[in-house]
């Protein structure tokens, strides 16, 4: 089942913070962030773990609530290489694909 | 990490064609997956290559369209068959080298546009 990401987008000043949210209506055993820039590759943030603490990428960190099924994805003093299209992503199956979802396009303007 | 490398990085086809992309790993991964990504939208699993047997296909794909080879535990083919204007898109090929806590990893891309 694909996750529920919140908001679709959002637009940022430099400098201003925001927060991404990410939850399913299944449980969770990880959740994983990636930003892809336009015309390129996703690229691997970060991973959350269940019973894992808060994780960290430059400014960017992330929250992990178990029992809600969610995560946030908090963007603090952001710059302008933060522009991009963030999705999350859970596990599932046997094999442990990822499934992802419909991204949060994030502009940071001058 | 894992270096992923994609072959065609893009390519123009003519509708009832058919192309092979190509997806060499730097290192052995245990798991390989393609992914589509169509303009504007989010990754979908197209189906995951599995080493030395059939790949296994999430629902909405068939082998007969997008039939996966995996001869080893670094390089994986995908063929996108037949093809229409509807299968223009990006195709990904991702990897993740053990568990499922481990980090997954995305190839460049391949950008397919159908005339």
């Amino acid at each position: 089942q694909q996750p529920v990401q919140s908001p679709q987008a959002v637009i940022l000043r430099e400098g201003e913070d925001a927060v991404i949210n990410c939850s399913s209506s299944k449980a969770l055993y990880s959740v994983h962030w990636y930003r892809q820039k336009h015309g390129e590759a996703p690229v691997f943030l970060m991973i959350l773990l269940k019973g894992g603490e808060q994780m960290r990428h430059e400014k960017i960190s992330a929250s992990f609530n178990e029992k809600k099924q969610q995560s946030s994805l908090y963007l603090t003093a952001s710059q302008l290489s933060y522009s991009g299209t963030y999705f999350c992503g859970t596990p599932g199956g046997s094999n442990y694909k990822l499934t992802f979802g419909k991204g949060t396009l994030l502009t940071v303007n001058p | 990490s894992a270096v992923i490398s994609q072959k065609p990085s893009r390519d123009i086809c003519q509708r009832g064609t058919s192309l092979t992309i190509q997806c060499q790993v730097d290192s052995q991964v245990t798991m390989m997956f393609w992914y589509r990504q169509q303009p504007g939208q989010s990754l979908t699993l197209i189906a995951t290559a599995n080493q030395g047997s059939e790949a296994t296909y999430e629902s909405g794909f068939v082998i007969d369209k997008f039939p996966i080879s995996r001869p080893n535990l670094t390089f994986s083919t995908l063929t996108v068959s037949n093809m229409s204007p509807e299968d223009s898109s990006i195709y990904l090929c991702s990897v993740r080298r053990g568990s499922g806590t481990d980090t997954q990893y995305f190839g460049p891309g391949t950008r397919l546009t159908v005339l």
